[in-house]
């Protein structure tokens, strides 16, 4: 248990659809960081925010937004869903100055 | 970031020693070299991380070449739950403001 939380563990949905995954850090880890990983391209990088401030991006579409609030949790939101949309999606968070990355047990969002 | 290459796949017998290479021959002074695993589906997985000298912790040990442009991640005795898939990734500075860019990584598959 790495001590990251994400709920909920599967979604389905329809396409054209908005989901949001949500995110608890590990206690006091001020980072958290959101991946996607599908068949095709493995584990992607989306977005990383740090003490409630987007801190980098990267592949994120512009259909997805996050955000972290005062007590550090995370959302990703997810709008106009499409079928390629369907993936897991992890997050991550770590303390100020650990090295390591410790990953939630992800959301699977299926996507019809 | 500096890219890797790693084998897609690699066999070990339990119990023996598994010896996982990556190759990373740009890798600039200032970047490290992590080793995550991801057990089917389930988060990524924090193993080990070095800059130029070799490293050990409890679940395995990290051996960097002297020119840096190559490294090999050894689990000493793999068991049946070492199978996973393995990602070398070489990243700027050990602070945790970065994100992790995966590649396709090292299927493991520990036999009995």
């Amino acid at each position: 248990d790495s001590g990251v939380t994400q709920t909920p563990k599967h979604l389905i949905t329809a396409t054209g659809q908005r989901v949001t995954l949500r995110c608890s850090p590990r206690s006091g880890d001020l980072s958290v960081y959101w991946y996607q990983q599908s068949l095709d391209q493995g584990l992607q990088f989306l977005i990383q925010y740090y003490n409630g401030e987007e801190r980098a991006k990267g592949n994120i579409l512009e259909r997805f937004s996050a955000q972290q609030f005062p007590d550090l949790h995370s959302e990703l939101n997810l709008s106009s869903l499409e079928l390629g949309d369907s993936a897991l999606y992890f997050c991550a968070s770590s303390d100020r100055d650990s090295n390591e990355q410790f990953f939630g047990p992800g959301t699977r969002l299926t996507v019809l | 970031d500096a890219k890797t290459t790693q084998p897609t796949s690699m066999d070990c017998a339990e119990g023996r020693a598994a010896n996982l290479p990556c190759n990373h021959s740009t890798i600039s002074g200032n970047e490290y070299v992590y080793w995550y695993r991801q057990i089917h589906s389930q988060g990524p997985q924090y193993i080990i991380h070095g800059l130029k000298n070799n490293e050990t912790n409890e679940m395995a040990s990290l051996i960097i070449t002297e020119d840096r442009k190559s490294s090999t991640l050894i689990l000493p005795h793999a068991t049946l739950r070492d199978t996973a898939v393995y990602y070398c990734i070489v990243r700027r500075n050990g602070g945790s403001q970065g994100n992790l860019i995966f590649g396709k990584g090292t299927k493991l598959s520990v036999k009995p």
